[in-house]
């Protein structure tokens, strides 16, 4: 029963390198989006997927690419990290209104 | 801007008092959730409501959608440190719930 799954749990990256958030979710769930966490926030919705083939933007999208090449994997692709993207990063699977969260990847960008 | 406001964003209560957390928008929902989240974890999801007026117990938690499906409220009743967390709202719109998220409040319950 692993339900949502993302790695890494903690990353730091400087400025400019680029790096993959991995999402895995076991539960055959065709909606699968990505959230980031910012203090005084909330979650803001960066990427979202209704779907293998199909991806949307959010409200915060600019400086993040995504792809959903099957239902189990959605990644988040970050290709010129800013310190601005320091952020607790959340990938969420959802079917209908129950959806259900990772544990999230907290990354640093110096 | 965010589309849903919460407030108070930061309380703190004595064991066994009650308390009422808002949740308001100028937007209409399709369904409005709320979510709890302990340090270090994903939002766990507390209850959905869909229909305006609809009011659902979960033990001591009470949770409310407004009749024009714009706002929403929760009760905890006789609060226990237990319930101690971040508790989030969020309202989902569109065919595939886009759900769009409160700012949070901060609840602490001291013992």
């Amino acid at each position: 029963n692993a339900g949502v799954t993302q790695t890494p749990k903690f990353q730091v990256l400087k400025t400019g390198q680029s790096m993959t958030l991995q999402c895995a979710q076991d539960m055959n769930h065709e909606y699968m989006s990505w959230y980031r966490q910012d203090p005084g926030m909330g979650l803001r919705l960066i990427h979202y997927s209704v779907g293998a083939g199909i991806t949307d933007q959010g409200e915060v999208p600019n400086g993040y690419n995504v792809s959903r090449s099957t239902t189990e994997d959605f990644p988040l692709r970050l290709l010129s990290a800013a310190p601005s993207q320091t952020s607790v990063y959340f990938c969420a699977s959802s079917y209908g209104t129950q959806a259900f969260f990772g544990q999230g990847t907290r990354l640093t960008v110096v | 801007t965010q589309l849903l406001e919460q407030s108070p964003q930061f309380l703190s209560i004595q064991e066994g008092e009650n308390l009422t957390v808002y949740c308001n928008s100028s937007s209409v929902f399709s369904s409005l959730q709320w979510y709890r989240q302990e340090p270090g974890e994903g939002p766990v999801l507390l209850v959905t409501v869909v229909t305006g007026g609809e009011v659902k117990k979960l033990k001591r938690l009470t949770f409310q959608f407004g009749d024009a499906r714009k706002d929403s409220s929760l009760h905890i009743t006789a609060a226990q440190p237990g319930d101690t967390g971040l508790y989030l709202c969020a309202g989902g719109r569109g065919n595939f719930n886009k759900f769009y998220f409160g700012s949070g409040t901060k609840l602490n319950v001291k013992p």
